[in-house]
């Protein structure tokens, strides 16, 4: 079974910290993608990944960035974590550029 | 953007009474997936029906695809407490253009 990892399930941050969310995958997939989710908002797409090294813009990317190193690790980064970054964060790999199989979620506390 | 939005937002049944959740989209579509996720955990993949398939079952689960309304259903037969979960539609577009997820169903099945 294709298993995505996310390196913490709740983190607790100051207002101001960077904050670096690890996301491994070990399936060799190419697509990687970073979700948030919010109450009565549902998923939306942070950034995405189709290669290593390779980055796209989701639909709300402000405040954060991300790093492809290798392919089976999607980080993001919060440069400077603010408190409307307290949210539900999901990663995703793809399977042929069809079924996502997401990590468990990183509940992030930004106080 | 949001593309595929489920209805109802939220239902509550009686168990072994069977679930219908509806989802519409607005553009044309590759394929439409459905998606489960347990309060507080990653979501879970659950079936996927491609844009030339008018239906599709797994298990308990039957999907409906209506090109023409731009439409899909998921039904979910003799439910069980454990189905309560949420539920959502994403609609593929074309090959490397990420996945667009609706805001979800909530499902409560009480036993």
């Amino acid at each position: 079974d294709v298993k995505v990892t996310q390196s913490s399930r709740y983190l607790v941050k100051r207002t101001g910290e960077k904050v670096f969310l690890e996301c491994v995958q070990d399936m060799d997939h190419e697509n990687m993608f970073w979700y948030r989710q919010d109450p009565g908002l549902g998923l939306r797409l942070i950034y995405f990944s189709y290669d290593v090294k390779m980055k796209e813009k989701g639909d709300i990317p402000e405040g954060y960035s991300v790093s492809r190193e290798k392919k089976e690790r999607f980080s993001l980064i919060l440069e400077s974590a603010s408190t409307n970054q307290t949210s539900m964060y999901l990663c995703a790999s793809q399977e042929s550029n069809e079924k996502l199989f997401f990590g468990s979620g990183t509940q992030l506390s930004v106080l | 953007s949001q593309q595929g939005e489920e209805d109802p937002q939220a239902l509550s049944i009686q168990e072994g009474e069977n679930a219908t959740m509806n989802c519409s989209y607005k553009t044309s579509i590759n394929n439409l997936q459905w998606y489960r996720q347990n309060s507080g955990r990653g979501l879970v993949h659950l079936i996927l029906i491609r844009s030339n398939e008018r239906e599709k079952h797994s298990g308990r689960l039957r999907v409906t695809l209506d090109t023409s309304k731009k439409s899909s259903s998921l039904l979910i037969t003799a439910s069980r407490a454990a189905d309560t979960a949420s539920y959502f539609c994403a609609t593929g577009v074309s090959g490397n253009t990420p996945l667009v997820f609706g805001k979800g169903t909530r499902l409560s099945v009480i036993a």
